[in-house]
């Protein structure tokens, strides 16, 4: 079964109008990650919840947001996008601590923007 | 900063070698470091997690080490078959920033039958 859920698998969406990418986990664990992916590269960390503490990384552009309103939902809010915005968009669990866990992806949102 | 290095970024080999990943970090400071597979258009499938005060863990057919003073982890995969054929990520957990995943670029396999 399926730990973490992220909807949907492709998203099509215009230039400028916002979006909103959803992820969900049955695994109770405390951190979750959003990552984006672009072709042939490496996942880049956008941002990372530990428990309800918000930490955003330096270089994530304010066009970028994140909710999480509870231990098992989050979500990523693209305002504007751009045609630069095109990417896989990965979700992650985790639980932090000292050690961590193992994290755990979803199968990611493939978004395309026109 | 951490900074993590996965060489060679693309590997081709006939079936039934074995075959050598390598992942290099830049602060000896982890929690842990996991290797991960991803297949074209999918997400990240975990594979194996070695914690820091570990020196290698196994799984079937895969092997990975951490030497942790060197900065480095290999995963040994045996008797390659074609459907090992994917893209291989490590990633290190650090503890200072709130349980950081940072990644390498990853190694691009392909298992000729």
């Amino acid at each position: 079964d399926a730990m973490v859920i992220q909807n949907p698998r492709y998203q099509v969406t215009q230039f400028g109008k916002p979006v909103t990418l959803s992820c969900s986990q049955t695994l109770n664990h405390n951190v979750m990650y959003w990552y984006q992916q672009k072709s042939s590269q490496a996942p880049k960390l956008l941002f990372h919840y530990y428990d309800k503490d918000f930490n955003n990384e330096a270089d994530t552009p304010d066009n970028f947001q994140s909710r999480r309103p509870n231990t098992s939902f989050c979500f990523l809010d693209i305002r504007s996008p751009g045609l630069g915005d095109a990417a896989m968009y990965l979700c992650a669990t985790s639980r932090g601590g000292t050690g961590g866990t193992e994290a755990f992806f979803g199968q990611g949102t493939r978004l395309t923007v026109v | 900063k951490q900074e993590v290095t996965q060489i060679p970024a693309a590997l081709s080999v006939p079936e039934g070698e074995n075959l050598v990943l390598n992942c290099s970090f830049t602060d000896s400071a982890i929690y842990n470091l996991q290797w991960f597979r991803q297949d074209p258009g999918k997400g990240l499938t975990s594979l194996l997690l070695i914690q820091s005060s570990q020196r290698e863990q196994t799984s079937g057919r895969l092997n990975a080490s951490l030497d942790k003073s060197s900065g480095r982890s290999t995963l040994y995969i045996a008797a390659s078959q074609p459907g090992d054929s994917a893209t291989y990520l490590c990633a290190v957990r650090r503890g200072a920033a709130g349980n950081k995943l940072t990644f390498g670029g990853g190694t691009r396999v392909l298992v000729k039958p």
